[in-house]
């Protein structure tokens, strides 16, 4: 069983839409999460972290559901630059070194 | 700016031939990371440092070995690159303390070596 399940898309979203990307996560004791974004052949940068009563920054809202051990990303309004590939991150309590496991990603096109 | 540099950003290498890819960092993060990224896959953890103490995913084969000579750099060594080891390679970086709020801090990762093996 992977530690962290994305459903991998693609997403295919006109300019202006919105799109909610799901994560679920195995490890019930995991500490952190995230929403990290990639970009074609780029590096993971991070996007946002998830907290548990849930977070926005602009057009991004990130919700965790610690007991359905779910996270979830919304965004509103999408842009042209908003294409490209978010990973849901979790952190492993377990790991005093805050390792994180990463889903495969969902890829995000957003065209005009 | 702090950053997490690597070189190369493209390296090609024969099947067999060792290489190394380079990372280095200004951000003075004690914690540094080597994560191997395939097309369409999630990154792949392969080993990380924990200041010098060096750790080994369980899955990571021998081929791959690293170094960290000070806080600022560390190599990823390929002793016998093979065709299933072309690959996208990341560094990254973090500090071991938790921040606030009880959250681990991020990790911030490095442009990348692509790695192409003929």
């Amino acid at each position: 069983r992977k530690e962290v399940e994305q459903d991998p898309g693609p997403f295919n979203v006109p300019e202006g839409a919105t799109v909610a990307f799901n994560c679920t996560y195995s490890n019930s004791a995991s500490q952190s999460f995230f929403w990290y974004r990639q970009d074609c052949r780029k590096e993971p940068k991070l996007l946002m972290s998830v907290y548990s009563s849930g977070n926005e920054d602009g057009r991004f809202t990130a919700q965790l559901n610690r007991a359905s051990q779910y996270i979830s990303l919304l965004i509103r309004d999408s842009k042209l630059s908003d294409s490209a590939t978010y990973l849901c991150v979790v952190n492993d309590r377990g790991s005093t070194l805050g390792r994180l496991y990463f889903g495969r990603g969902t890829q995000l096109t957003v065209w005009p | 700016d702090a950053m997490v540099i690597q070189n190369p950003r493209y390296q090609v290498t024969q099947f067999g031939k060792p290489v190394t890819l380079s990372c280095s960092q200004t951000l003075n993060h004690n914690v540094m990371y080597w994560y191997q990224q395939k097309s369409s896959q999630a990154p792949k953890l392969l080993f990380h440092y924990y200041d010098k103490d060096f750790n080994n995913e369980a899955d990571t084969p021998d081929n791959f070995q690293s170094r960290r000579p000070n806080t600022s750099f560390c190599f990823l060594d390929i002793r016998s690159p093979g065709l299933g080891d072309a690959a996208m390679y990341l560094c990254a970086t973090s500090t071991s303390t938790v921040g606030s709020g009880g959250k681990w801090n991020e990790q911030f990762f490095g442009p990348g070596t692509r790695l192409t093996v003929l």
